[in-house]
């Protein structure tokens, strides 16, 4: 069975600078999804960032980018130049690739602190 | 495009009463998950459906918990009789599923507290 394992309950990153979370995995697959999710206060999860285990090259999107390490099992979320808006808990999760959409595995969970 | 709408926002409730949790997907989703949210247990799936038939109900708790998706475009999560220990925030979240990219897109929650 597929797990997800974020090792860092919380994090705090100052206003401007740079903050790394990270989340591994374990799987048999070769092809699947990885994705951050974002929770801010108002609960709503929002998509932050999706990979496609094929593909080598990281995804980025403005701020957020991820250092995948398929051999690893290692997919960690970079937000650069953090906002007072990115508080919140990020999520990693992931899915086999044409596997049953139930089958999203959540990781347990990082709280992001932002100090201004 | 409206997203996916919950209702109630909020629920408190007594011990032993019913509760209804309800769930608007957005309009051409053809998967519907009901997760379950709490400190202990981070986030849990309940159920899933797919073109409104239940497809997975193993994360359902017990027998007091029942979701029906009489159609297309609503889903209900129902507790009766509801436990203290049912107190959570409860998602509904719907997808595309193989058409899709796999994203979920989900709703606001409902804060489910039972006294």
């Amino acid at each position: 069975a597929q797990t997800v394992t974020q090792s860092q309950p919380e994090m705090s990153v100052q206003e401007a600078e740079t903050v790394t979370l990270s989340c591994t995995y374990d799987t048999s697959e070769s092809d699947y999804y990885l994705f951050w999710y974002k929770q801010p206060p108002s609960r709503q999860m929002i998509l932050v960032i999706r990979q496609e285990a094929y593909k080598q090259q990281n995804a980025t999107e403005n701020r957020f980018s991820v250092n995948f390490q398929k051999a690893a099992k290692s997919f960690s979320l970079k937000i650069s130049d953090s906002q007072l808006g990115d508080a919140a808990m990020y999520f990693c999760a992931y899915l086999n690739y044409g596997g049953s959409q139930g089958n999203l595995i959540f990781g347990k969970g990082t709280k992001l602190s932002v100090k201004p | 495009d409206a997203g996916v709408i919950q209702s109630p926002r909020h629920e408190v409730t007594e011990m032993g009463q019913e509760v209804t949790l309800r769930c608007k997907p957005i309009s051409g989703h053809d998967y519907l998950f009901w997760y379950r949210q709490t400190m202990m247990r981070g986030l849990e799936l309940l159920i899933y459906f797919n073109n409104n038939v239940p497809i997975d109900d193993s994360g359902m708790p017990e027998d007091r918990f029942s979701a029906k998706m009489p159609n297309a475009s609503f889903s209900t999560l129902k507790i009766q009789p509801s436990e203290p220990r049912d107190s959570a925030v409860y998602f509904c979240a719907s997808s595309l599923g193989q058409r899709g990219t796999g994203e979920l897109f989900f709703g606001e929650g409902s804060r489910l507290t039972v006294l």
